[in-house]
């Protein structure tokens, strides 16, 4: 089966702009998930979907962070305007459904996009 | 959330068994231990997970002790290939996230 895909690989920019990240979770997959990962630290998750709708964005620095999941397929996570603390790998995981627990796959993640903000 | 706490770094020979201690002393009883690793500039990847069982699959073994307090990921045969952060990560019953701590560096020698 395919797994998660994510674009871009790497993505350099100054700060104060924008920048947009794209997530196509396996197919069939209802919830998907984005995590920040800064160097050296374990991923961070930033907001959870099942199919289009929020389940938890708790930790989402809403001021500047947006995500949608507008058909409940792929998705988009925006920062705007960008800060030099952004600079991590935004990670986008996908699992078959909310109460997808003990199963043998649990989270299925992408390889990740690389942010750096100069 | 149950808090796990594991050692940063160890390293392992090429070809013997590398043993990878968590401790999640405040683990409920209906929440899983999972444990994932992470390659160099990869995603995180699934290895194995348990409840109160000890756990076998073509990657790894798991053992999860009585009280389930702790539990060590053990691979049988490190190659280098088996070079990675991995991570311990208890489930919480409500909801679906995985919250993950720094991991344990685990590097093999050859």
């Amino acid at each position: 089966e395919a797994g998660v895909a994510q674009s871009p690989r790497y993505k350099i920019i100054e700060k104060r702009q924008s920048v947009a990240f794209w997530c196509n979770p396996i197919s069939g997959h209802a919830t998907l998930y984005w995590y920040q990962q800064i160097l050296g630290q374990g991923p961070k998750l930033l907001i959870q979907f099942q199919n289009n709708g929020v389940v938890d964005d708790s930790q989402l620095p809403k001021d500047r962070f947006s995500a949608e999941r507008l058909k409940g397929v792929d998705s988009t996570l925006k920062i705007q305007p960008a800060k030099l603390e952004d600079s991590a790998v935004y990670l986008c995981a996908s699992s078959l459904d909310f109460w997808d627990r003990g199963t043998k796959y649990g989270y299925t993640f992408g390889s990740g996009t690389r942010l750096t903000v100069v | 959330d149950a808090k796990t706490t594991q050692p940063p770094s160890m390293d392992c020979a090429e070809g013997r068994a590398a043993n990878l201690p968590c401790n999640h002393s405040t683990i409920s009883g209906n929440e899983y231990v999972y444990w994932y690793r992470q390659i160099h500039s990869q995603g995180p990847q699934y290895i194995i997970h348990g409840l109160k069982n000890n756990e076998t699959n073509e990657m790894a073994s798991l053992i999860i002790t009585e009280d389930r307090k702790s539990s060590t990921l053990i691979l049988p045969h490190a190659t280098l290939r088996d070079t990675a952060v991995y991570y311990c990560i208890v489930r919480p019953p409500t909801g679906n996230q995985f919250y993950f701590g720094t991991g344990t560096s685990l590097t093999v020698i050859p």
